[in-house]
């Protein structure tokens, strides 16, 4: 099956720098989303876009659906502890529920 | 609010066994899936069910795996007989009707297979 293609595959930063990561796919979604993984967990739901262009928060994270409906990106702002995990998109077309999930990028924060 | 319920966490077998994993949805939910997550990668979809019926099996090898969700609560997922590549976490998620198209799922812990 397809899988999303996600960059960087890992990061490495200091407590309180930003991050930015993103997600591209061949073909169109009409829903792009991000879910968070911590170790011994199944993923949690971020964000969620369902429009091309649009910009959505949810607290120091941010994230855009790409105008061609291809690509999404996630930044987080200021890094802390607990942002530490697997960060995967996700992208799903209305009347269908499935989500196709990318290849996941792992965010680890340097003490 | 209950979450999704997945058991056993953890199962080792030889290969050529059998295994069976087990979900309870978060209740009302009426679609339900089982992700197949092997190490370093993304989910994969295995199979969705609405209700009692099946949506979407087509990544299901249904040559050793099998799923069912009998009365559209609860799902098994059975895998016989087993291969070493199957050693994976196998993940439940659920949503609600009230979510459909938001892509919003919600997943279980996982059941971690190891297959020797």
């Amino acid at each position: 099956g397809q899988q999303l293609n996600q960059s960087p595959q890992s990061m490495f930063i200091q407590e309180g720098e930003d991050v930015s990561m993103n997600c591209t796919s061949s073909s169109i979604f009409n829903t792009w989303l991000w879910y968070k993984q911590e170790p011994g967990e199944g993923p949690v739901l971020l964000i969620a876009l369902y429009k091309a262009g649009e910009l959505t928060s949810n607290g120091r994270l941010t994230a855009q659906f790409g105008i061609t409906r291809k690509d999404s990106f996630l930044n987080i702002s200021a890094s802390i502890p607990s942002d530490v995990g697997i960060y995967f998109c996700a992208g799903s077309n209305f009347g269908n529920e499935k989500l196709t999930f990318g290849t996941g990028t792992r965010l680890t924060i340097i003490p | 609010e209950a979450g999704v319920a997945q058991s056993p966490r953890y199962k080792i077998i030889e290969k050529r066994q059998s295994v069976a994993f087990w979900c309870n949805p978060i209740s009302g939910h009426a679609t339900l899936y089982w992700y197949q997550q092997i190490l370093g990668q993304g989910p994969k979809l295995l199979i969705q069910f609405q209700n009692n019926g099946v949506v979407d099996d087509s990544q299901l090898p249904k040559d050793r795996f099998s799923a069912e969700r009998l009365k559209g609560v609860d799902s098994t997922l059975k895998i016989q007989p087993a291969k070493l590549e199957d050693s994976a976490v196998y993940l439940c998620a659920s949503s609600s009707k009230t979510g459909a198209n938001t892509g919003e799922l919600f997943f279980g812990e996982g059941s971690r297979l190891t297959v020797l």
